[in-house]
């Protein structure tokens, strides 16, 4: 049971928009930065956005986060077949004193 | 450019202690701000923290492991040391270890490419 709360599964068709949600808590999301990570079966996790909203050197500015008290999105614009991945979010707790993970959400690009 | 390994053996046997090794270039662990962390992620389940290291040798542990797990770094070798102690099955997962900064406010931001451990029983 992961403490940030992701959607399982999202699809959507090709060129059009998606969003996936980070539900959390005071101690995490809605008191410290959310970063957000891709990743194919397989493979290690990346970075696509951090600190809520800000696009890494080399991600695609296809990508865009952001935050609503304790809630954050991911969002996805102009949806390819190369962006079927897992999505991950991440923030650090208070009260953990470490870093918490959401259950990953799984994008299929119909 | 930043890069981490992680090694370690591939199999161990339930109540062995784990010890995995995180090789990193690109950056030291005496910079302030920066730490390694270990993450874990069983087959086909979620991302799970399990301990961070910072430049100034202040350890977190993940509070449901952390009576198992012992983080180690050694500066001039440029390596961050995670044991676990009392392996079990349910232990079998691919073991990251991730870079992270906090003077850049990126967060985990470099991950290695992941060791696969089997518990077997």
């Amino acid at each position: 049971q992961s403490i940030l709360t992701q959607p399982p599964s999202v699809s959507e068709a090709p060129r059009q928009r998606v969003a996936i949600s980070c539900s959390g808590s005071s101690s995490n999301v809605g008191n410290n930065a959310v970063n957000w990570y891709r990743q194919f079966p397989g493979k290690a996790p990346k970075l696509v956005i951090f600190y809520n909203d800000l696009l890494p050197s080399g991600v695609s500015d296809r990508f865009s986060g952001s935050k609503s008290g304790t809630s954050a999105f991911l969002a996805i614009s102009g949806i390819q077949s190369e962006d079927e991945a897992y999505y991950y979010c991440a923030a650090w707790d208070d009260i953990v004193n470490g870093w918490v993970f959401g259950g990953g959400t799984r994008l299929t690009v119909l | 450019q930043i890069t981490l390994k992680e090694s370690g053996p591939t199999l161990v046997t339930p109540t062995q202690t784990l010890t995995l090794t995180c090789t990193f270039s690109g950056f030291s662990l005496t910079t302030s701000g920066v730490g390694v962390n270990w993450i874990r992620q069983p087959p086909g389940k979620a991302l799970e923290w399990l301990a961070l290291i910072y430049w100034d040798d202040d350890k977190r542990y993940s509070p449901s492991l952390k009576s198992r797990l012992t983080i180690a770094k050694d500066t001039s070798k440029n390596q961050v040391v995670l044991a676990m102690t009392k392996m079990d099955p349910v232990d079998t997962a691919t073991y990251y270890c991730a870079h992270e900064d906090n003077s850049s406010s990126s967060g985990v931001d470099v991950w290695g490419p992941g060791t696969t451990v089997t518990v077997y029983s």
